[in-house]
C-alpha cells in the first residue's frame, strides 16, 4: 500500500484563489519532504525541500511567497499555491524521505487546473 | 547537456518481449533510482542502486559506476508494464536529479 498520501488528487479552482495540497507520510516519520512540479511530457522539477520544524529550501526561480510550504509535523507537509493563476496549472508531486535518508517515497500527485 | 540522459525516449514493444531502458549520467553519484510513473501520474520507486545488480520479479536493474551507466530490463513484458520509466541520480545529500523519462507502451 501507499506509504505517502497526497491530497487532493485533483483540484479545479478559479484564478486568484489559493489551493492547499497535503502530503502525509504513513507509518513513518519524515523529517524531509520534497515538492516537485511536472509539466506534460516533462520530467519532475524540484520546487523545494521541506524540513520539519524549519523553513523550506526553495530552488532557484521558485517564488517563496507564491508557493508556501509548511512542515509542522513529522508526518505532514503542505504546499499552498497562493493567488493561483492559469500558468500555475500543473501536476504537483510530493515525496517523503525514509528515515536513514536513502529512499524517497512519492505521493500520487495532485493535478491542479486554474481557470 | 542534461546531467541524466535516458534512451530511448519512447519504446513500443509486443507483449512478451524483453525490454531495456538505458540511463547515462555525467556526474558523480551516491545512488541511482529507477522510478515508474503510471498514466495517472503516481510514481513508484522500483530500485535504488549504488553498485551491481538488483532483481525484483520481472525487473532487473544494473549499474556500472565506472561507465556512469545504468540499465533497466523488463523480461516477459506485459501491457500493464506500460508507463513512464524515470532514472534519477542522487549526488550529495538527498536531492534527486531526474532524467526525462522513457515512455514504454507494451501492446497485447
Amino acid at each position: 500500500g501507499a506509504v505517502v498520501s497526497q491530497h487532493p488528487s485533483w483540484v479545479i479552482c478559479k484564478s486568484g484563489t489559493s489551493v492547499k495540497i497535503e502530503c502525509r507520510s504513513l507509518d513513518f516519520q519524515a523529517t524531509t519532504m520534497f515538492w516537485y512540479r511536472q509539466f506534460p511530457k516533462q520530467s519532475l522539477m524540484l520546487m523545494a525541500t521541506s524540513n520539519e520544524g524549519s523553513k523550506a529550501t526553495y530552488e532557484q526561480g521558485v517564488e517563496k511567497d507564491k508557493f508556501l510550504i509548511n512542515h509542522a509535523s513529522l508526518t505532514l507537509s503542505t504546499l499552498t499555491v497562493t493567488s493561483a493563476h492559469p500558468e500555475d496549472s500543473s501536476f504537483y508531486i510530493c515525496s517523503a524521505l525514509w528515515p536513514g535518508g536513502d529512499i524517497q517515497y512519492f505521493g500520487a500527485g495532485t493535478r491542479l487546473s486554474v481557470l | 547537456k542534461n546531467e541524466v540522459e535516458q534512451s530511448p525516449q519512447n519504446l513500443t514493444a509486443q507483449e512478451g518481449e524483453f525490454i531495456t531502458i538505458n540511463c547515462s549520467y555525467s556526474v558523480g553519484i551516491s545512488a541511482l533510482h529507477w522510478l515508474q510513473q503510471h498514466p495517472g501520474g503516481g510514481i513508484v520507486s522500483l530500485f535504488m542502486l549504488s553498485s551491481g545488480k538488483k532483481k525484483h520479479g520481472r525487473l532487473i536493474a544494473t549499474i556500472n559506476i565506472q561507465e556512469k551507466h545504468s540499465s533497466l530490463h523488463i523480461t516477459a513484458s506485459h501491457p500493464r508494464d506500460s508507463a513512464v520509466y524515470i532514472c534519477a541520480v542522487r549526488r550529495s545529500g538527498s536531492r534527486l536529479t531526474f532524467g526525462e523519462g522513457t515512455q514504454l507502451t507494451v501492446n497485447p
